[in-house]
């Protein structure tokens, strides 16, 4: 059963640029989390999704972030014109459905922003 | 005051000590703790979840104090490979649904 996948791995954009971070849920995984984590510091939700909804938006910024989730596909988040602070590190996570808590991570995207 | 609260360290600790940490949370409508280990450059992965009553898993004990407030993971006999960060995670009502709020982490390093 493969784990959570996560692509690209590394991603390297200068700013202006739009970067897709791409997230595969676990099998039978239902719910899916975006997570953001800078340099030194912990990792912050962003948003929740479930198969063609977005459940909770709360951690996003309000501007230039979208995130989706189709009913077929990967969870897509989106980041438009980026700036050299939306450098970080973004893991996706997800759950199976009764137990939202047991989240388990993919192993990250890397966004360098030039 | 930060809703999880760790001590960065870093933890010095010689290989088949026991070494002890302490996390706070500000939410007392947190319902739901778990410690995650990360390792240098990778993704959390889930050590354990923490109930009321205490846990242990082989050589991890976490507590629970809810009226303090604080989370607590006991390593026996530690191993080199124990060496990673150490996350105190919750789900705080507002944190985003169901999402997690992560401390920033506490550092072990075991020494041989």
């Amino acid at each position: 059963n493969a784990g959570v996948m996560q692509n690209p791995r590394h991603l390297v954009r200068r700013r202006g640029q739009e970067a897709r971070l791409r997230c595969s849920p676990m099998k039978g995984h239902s719910h899916v989390y975006w997570y953001r984590q800078l340099p030194e510091e912990g990792l912050k939700f962003m948003v929740y999704l479930q198969k063609e909804n977005i459940i909770d938006e709360s951690g996003m910024p309000k501007e230039r972030f979208s995130a989706e989730f189709p009913k077929e596909g990967p969870s897509i988040l989106r980041i438009q014109q980026v700036v050299r602070g939306d450098s970080a590190a973004y893991f996706c996570a997800s759950s199976p459905p009764l137990e939202v808590y047991e989240q388990y991570f993919g192993p990250g995207t890397r966004l360098t922003v030039t | 005051r930060k809703e999880v609260e760790q001590d960065p360290g870093p933890f010095n600790v010689p290989e088949g000590a026991t070494v002890a940490f302490n996390c706070t949370y500000s939410n007392s409508a947190s319902q739901s703790f778990f410690w995650y280990r990360q390792d240098c450059r990778k993704e959390p992965k889930l050590l354990m979840s923490v109930y009321s009553s205490g846990n242990e898993d082989g050589r991890f004990t976490a507590q629970l104090n809810r009226a303090s407030q604080y989370i607590s993971l006991l390593i026996r006999d530690s191993k080199l490979s124990d060496s990673a960060t150490y996350l105190c995670v919750v789900n705080a009502p507002g944190g985003g649904a169901d999402g997690l709020t992560f401390g920033k982490g506490t550092h072990l390093i075991i020494q041989p």
